[in-house]
């Protein structure tokens, strides 16, 4: 069974700092693109960054880029999101996604709320 | 960046009627489009991808049709489970990869 598991969301101050992990079980982590999409309180879905299997491609939306840097390790089956510079529009519940074929979402974490806030 | 605009905003019906929901792109994203269903505090969960293809385990009664810039995604007969917001999402010309603002699908 494929399983997303987020962690790492929280309070935090503007300009601060956090961390997102994203624990993959059930499938061969390392052969999958893997993606961050958000959602702020009661709005749409955002695409928020891509990382291809090798991590020889990345890509983030304008809106992060420059402050967010996704990465993975792929002998534990993990992706991250390194998160700078945080701003009160980053506030979201941030997912995890596979994506087997690019740019299509087939399996989600069940999502960690990030706060930004003083 | 493609701009997907989905119609109607909410979509009011009863268990058993059929649903018809559009997704309209800015310009043509051939046939590389994705619906996603989403329940209040879940994930959204894949439901077609490439307009037509339903994704493993959706059940028959979701189908997707479109290709270019405008897209359906049509439910024959609406299940009480069906009822939560429904969103468009491209993978055409990316990044950035880009959703719709979503369908709310409401009970009448």
């Amino acid at each position: 069974e494929v399983q997303l598991v987020e962690s790492g969301g929280g309070l935090v101050k503007p300009g601060g700092s956090l961390r997102l992990s994203c624990a993959a079980s059930g499938f061969t982590f390392s052969g999958s693109s893997m993606n961050w999409v958000r959602q702020a309180p009661g709005k749409g879905l955002e695409w928020v960054s891509s990382i291809s299997s090798s991590s020889s491609y990345i890509y983030y939306a304008d809106s992060v880029k420059g402050r967010f840097t996704i990465s993975r390790d792929n002998a534990n089956n993990s992706l991250y999101l390194q998160m700078n510079s945080l701003r009160a529009e980053d506030t979201a519940v941030y997912y995890c996604a596979r994506a087997p074929i690019v740019g299509t979402f087939d399996y989600w974490g069940q999502g960690t709320l990030v706060t930004v806030s003083s | 960046e493609i701009v997907l605009t989905q119609s109607p905003a909410t979509l009011s019906l009863s268990p058993g009627e059929r649903a018809t929901l559009s997704c309209r792109a800015s310009q043509s994203v051939s046939i590389y489009l994705a619906w996603y269903q989403q329940k209040p505090g879940q994930a959204p969960r894949l439901l077609i991808y490439d307009a037509s293809n339903r994704a493993t385990g959706i059940p028959a009664r979701f189908s997707g049709s479109g290709s270019g810039t405008d897209f359906t995604l049509t439910i024959s007969s609406l299940e009480p489970e069906d009822f939560a917001v429904y969103y468009c999402q491209q993978r055409s010309n990316w990044p950035p990869i880009t959703f719709g603002q979503g369908t709310r699908l409401e009970i009448k």
